[in-house]
């Protein structure tokens, strides 16, 4: 059984640039949801997706969008992307019974 | 708003002795407590979980204890070993489409030899 595997491990990008981060879920899992965790901070909720479709959302701006694949894999893109948005991003999959989450180890962006 | 608050962002604690880590939230729609351990470079990892109908669960070396009244759970660790060296986080699922779990901010645990 594989676990969630997150790529890349570690991004630098500019200021007002576009990044797309990358999450494959656990064998079995049909739901991804995506963490922000900034430094000395615990993971926050941004988005949730079910069977392809968005399953609810945190507090987070439109620029923060994402998709997920009939595999179940799923993106997250953010465009303009700003100071602030430098993050350990976290995916998490889970199956229909509730709970199991697991997560992968996630992506460090850092923003320039 | 910080939903779910730990207020203790570290903790040291001799190894073989008990390690006591707290939690507060104030969101009574809050249906289902868990606790996460964190290494670094790691993603965080399930450890133990209660539901709100419950005052106490144990697992092995594990128990989370919930005081609905206080809105404070707790998770004790007896006794510590020096693996047990990680941040914990407590977080909590309310009654969202999403089921999300809102986190509190961490606490480094440090169990010396």
């Amino acid at each position: 059984e594989t676990g969630v595997t997150q790529s890349p491990t570690h991004l630098i990008k500019t200021r007002g640039q576009q990044v797309t981060l990358r999450c494959s879920s656990q064998s079995g899992h049909n739901t991804v949801s995506w963490y922000q965790q900034a430094l000395g901070q615990g993971p926050q909720f941004i988005f949730q997706y079910y069977r392809e479709e968005e399953n609810g959302r945190g507090n987070f701006p439109p620029r923060f969008s994402g998709l997920q694949f009939p595999n179940y894999s799923s993106e997250l893109n953010v465009n303009a992307l700003e100071l602030d948005d430098s993050a350990l991003y976290l995916c998490a999959s889970s199956s229909d019974s509730l709970y199991g989450y697991t997560f992968g180890s996630g992506t460090r962006l850092t923003v320039v | 708003d910080q939903q779910v608050k730990q207020n203790s962002p570290s903790l040291s604690v001799q190894e073989g002795r008990i390690s006591i880590l707290n939690c507060d939230y104030t969101n009574s729609m809050f249906d289902y407590f868990l606790w996460y351990k964190k290494y670094p470079a790691e993603g965080p990892t399930f450890l133990i979980s209660i539901s709100s109908i419950k005052d106490k669960n144990e697992d092995g070396r594990f128990t989370v204890f919930l005081n609905k009244s206080a809105k404070h759970l707790s998770l004790h660790i007896v006794p510590s070993q020096p693996g047990d060296s990680a941040v914990y986080f407590c977080a909590a699922i309310g009654t969202g489409s999403a089921r999300q779990l809102t986190f509190g901010s961490g606490t480094q645990l440090t169990v010396l030899p």
